[in-house]
């Protein structure tokens, strides 16, 4: 049972155009959640976060939404950069130590 | 270092072999997480450590696999008597604190021939 799901595998966006990325939670009991950039052979690090009291929390090009109702989050990218080239994970904390991560999106941003 | 470092970097080994990954957080960090990522898959969580203490084993796939933490710092995982499904990267993570950001060290690439 996925509790945080990604169900676009990639994605590809011309450069200087907006990235959207998504993810969906199924555990009402979520009340953190973040995102994570992966370049390959590389570890993940930490891009931005969002807590459940807010619906938006903007870090410069980087703003993530969350719409608690839909049990939605997204990630906004914009102006997009070829360097933003990346796998994409969310994930998903209940007020614990344990994150659910999903599976990843692939973001291609062409020049 | 200032981030997490995972030795080795890339191992393969024979099936039935043991293997040894290890992991040194990040100073100070009290919160360390063991995490596997199959080929295609997302981050799947294999234990959690609290200072030398694991309250979390539950992710780990079988008795083959254990770990360790010593001084509140480096750990340690060990697969025994590795399959060809051991294969995997394997990746570390720690926190200042459980409920904070993890940062990930760039993890152990483990094939099994």
């Amino acid at each position: 049972d996925q509790q945080v799901k990604q169900n676009s595998p990639s994605l590809s966006v011309q450069e200087g155009r907006i990235s959207i990325l998504n993810c969906d939670y199924t555990n009402s009991m979520f009340d953190y959640f973040l995102w994570y950039k992966k370049y390959p052979a590389e570890g993940p690090t930490f891009l931005i976060s969002i807590s459940s009291i807010k619906d938006k929390n903007e870090d410069g090009r980087f703003t993530v939404f969350l719409n608690k109702s839909a049990k939605h989050l997204s990630l906004h990218i914009v102006p997009s950069q070829p360097g933003d080239s990346a796998v994409y994970f969310c994930a998903a904390n209940s007020g614990t130590y344990k994150y659910i991560f999903g599976t990843g999106t692939r973001l291609k941003v062409l020049a | 270092g200032a981030g997490v470092s995972q030795s080795p970097s890339n191992k393969v080994t024979e099936k039935g072999k043991d293997v040894e990954l290890r992991c040194d957080p990040i100073s100070g960090h009290t919160a360390l997480y063991w995490y596997r990522q199959s080929l295609g898959q997302g981050l799947e969580f294999l234990i959690y450590f609290q200072g030398n203490s694991a309250p979390d084993k539950s992710g780990l796939p079988s008795d083959r696999f254990s770990a360790e933490r010593t001084g509140g710092s480096v750990s340690t995982l060990t697969i025994q008597r590795t399959q060809q499904e051991d294969s995997a990267v394997y990746l570390c993570a720690s926190s200042l604190l459980s409920n904070q950001p993890q940062h990930f060290g760039d993890g152990t690439r483990l094939s099994i021939l």
